[in-house]
């Protein structure tokens, strides 16, 4: 199995809304990221995990709260969002953190519209 | 800071034809990792080559290669024998050994039959 599976696959909410985006893999990665695309622009990193443990986040707002439950697993929690934060929003995964492994692995995205 | 440049936001190809896509960077480090992205219309980034600044030898993936000009900063991708499946969004990424992804602005290759 050399996938990363995102649900859902679009996701339309209001600003009030409480949403969470679910990103998961069993290629045994140690590295996952999450990263924020607008249309033909390239991708913006957000948050890395690395062996469950969040070593990078780029200074993103309180609205978007990442969580690694487990090794497979990585959710993004959203909440009071506002309209520019529609966009499409990528996980990724790396065997592990270090650059010669990089994110080897994208999911195919949350395609997400705040509304 | 490091930056990547890729100066053809549109490039198109005649199938069965070759194409290259240019890519620039700006870097101090000598230790650093620099790769190649396809997004096709289904959205999923994938992986299409990588290069190791320590070697000098391109890397070579079927139909995909590069011409890594290091002293010059220069990371081109070549595709041969293009099919209408490689239309998709190119990007031009740079890592630095303790770094994160840094990414170009893209290339949307369009492949005409």
């Amino acid at each position: 199995d050399t996938e990363v599976t995102q649900t859902p696959k679009h996701l339309v909410m209001g600003m009030t809304n409480k949403k969470s985006l679910k990103c998961e893999q069993h290629m045994g990665h140690r590295a996952m990221y999450w990263y924020k695309q607008k249309a033909k622009k390239p991708p913006e990193l957000m948050f890395v995990y690395s062996y469950e443990k969040l070593s990078i986040n780029e200074s993103v707002p309180s609205r978007f709260s990442p969580e690694c439950p487990n090794s497979s697993l990585l959710n993004l929690h959203l909440h009071a969002l506002q309209p520019e934060d529609s966009a499409l929003y990528l996980c990724a995964s790396s065997q592990g953190p270090g650059a010669q492994y990089t994110e080897a692995f994208f999911g195919q995205g949350t395609r997400l519209t705040v509304v | 800071a490091q930056t990547v440049t890729q100066s053809q936001p549109e490039m198109s190809v005649q199938e069965a034809e070759t194409v290259t896509l240019s890519c620039t960077y700006d870097t101090s480090e000598s230790d650093y990792y620099l790769f190649w992205y396809k997004q096709p219309p289904s959205r999923q980034m994938i992986l299409v080559i990588r290069q190791e600044a320590y070697k000098q030898q391109n890397a070579t993936e079927n139909r995909f290669s590069v011409n890594f000009q290091k002293a010059a900063k220069s990371f081109s991708l070549k595709i041969s024998d293009s099919q209408l499946g490689d239309a998709a969004m190119y990007f031009c990424a740079y890592r630095s050994a303790r770094g994160k992804l840094i990414f170009g602005q893209g290339t949307e290759l369009s492949v005409k039959p």
